[in-house]
């Protein structure tokens, strides 16, 4: 069973740093690209990154552009989002999300989020 | 970049009534790129519907998709009470390489 389990969030104040990671089991991480999606309180879903089963190819959305670094260990079976210079407007709960397959970039499989609160 | 809007914002049916939701983009978008999702309160979101009109995996013959070029519906044939729910339709790109969910339908209880 893909098991995809994210942690890291927390309260952490305007113009600082936090690292959010996810554990993955239950499939071969290392032959899948993963994503981070958000959800800010109340609001729709926005994809914040995506990076390919090897690293070579890696996105951002232009929110988070220059900001978040998003990273793997596939030693690890995990993934990172390094978050620097947290705005007010990245509150949000941050889901990690594995495509439907190796060819198909659908998010079948999504963790249970971990919550990220900034504010002073 | 590709603009999803989905109408109604919100949409108030009874168990049993027929729910027709939309999905339309800003440019013609490929129909294997758009998909549609459910989500729960306090829930992460499940993948409905693929290619525009394929179900995924384990999901009830009474959700289906439909559309083509900028105009996408999600129908639920009969209402069920878990179907209550918010839907996003999304979209993904290449060049520039995205993906873009629409704003939501909520589907409450009538």
């Amino acid at each position: 069973e893909v098991q995809l389990v994210e942690s890291g969030g927390g309260l952490v104040k305007p113009g600082g740093s936090l690292t959010v990671s996810c554990a993955a089991s239950g499939f071969t991480f290392s032959t899948y690209s993963m994503n981070w999606v958000r959800q800010a309180p109340g609001k729709g879903l926005e994809w914040v990154s995506s990076i390919s089963s090897d690293s070579t190819y890696i996105y951002y959305a232009d929110s988070v552009k220059g900001r978040f670094t998003v990273s793997r260990d596939n030693a690890k079976n995990s993934l990172y989002l390094q978050m620097n210079s947290l705005r007010a407007e990245d509150t949000a709960v941050y889901y990690c999300a594995r495509h439907m397959s190796t060819v198909t970039r659908e998010f079948q499989h999504w963790g249970q989020g971990t919550p990220v609160t900034v504010s002073s | 970049e590709i603009v999803l809007t989905q109408s109604p914002g919100s949409l108030s049916l009874s168990p049993g009534e027929r729910a027709a939701l939309s999905c339309r983009a800003s440019q013609d978008v490929s129909n294997g790129y758009l998909a549609w999702y459910q989500q729960k309160p306090g829930q992460a979101p499940r993948l409905l519907i693929y290619g525009a009109s394929t179900r995924a995996t384990g999901i009830p013959d009474r959700f289906s998709g439909s559309g083509s070029g900028t105009d996408f519906t999600l129908t639920i044939s009969r209402l069920e009470p878990e179907d209550f729910a918010v839907y996003y339709c999304r979209h993904h790109g290449s060049s520039p390489y995205m993906y873009t969910f629409g704003q939501g339908t909520k589907l409450e209880i009538k």
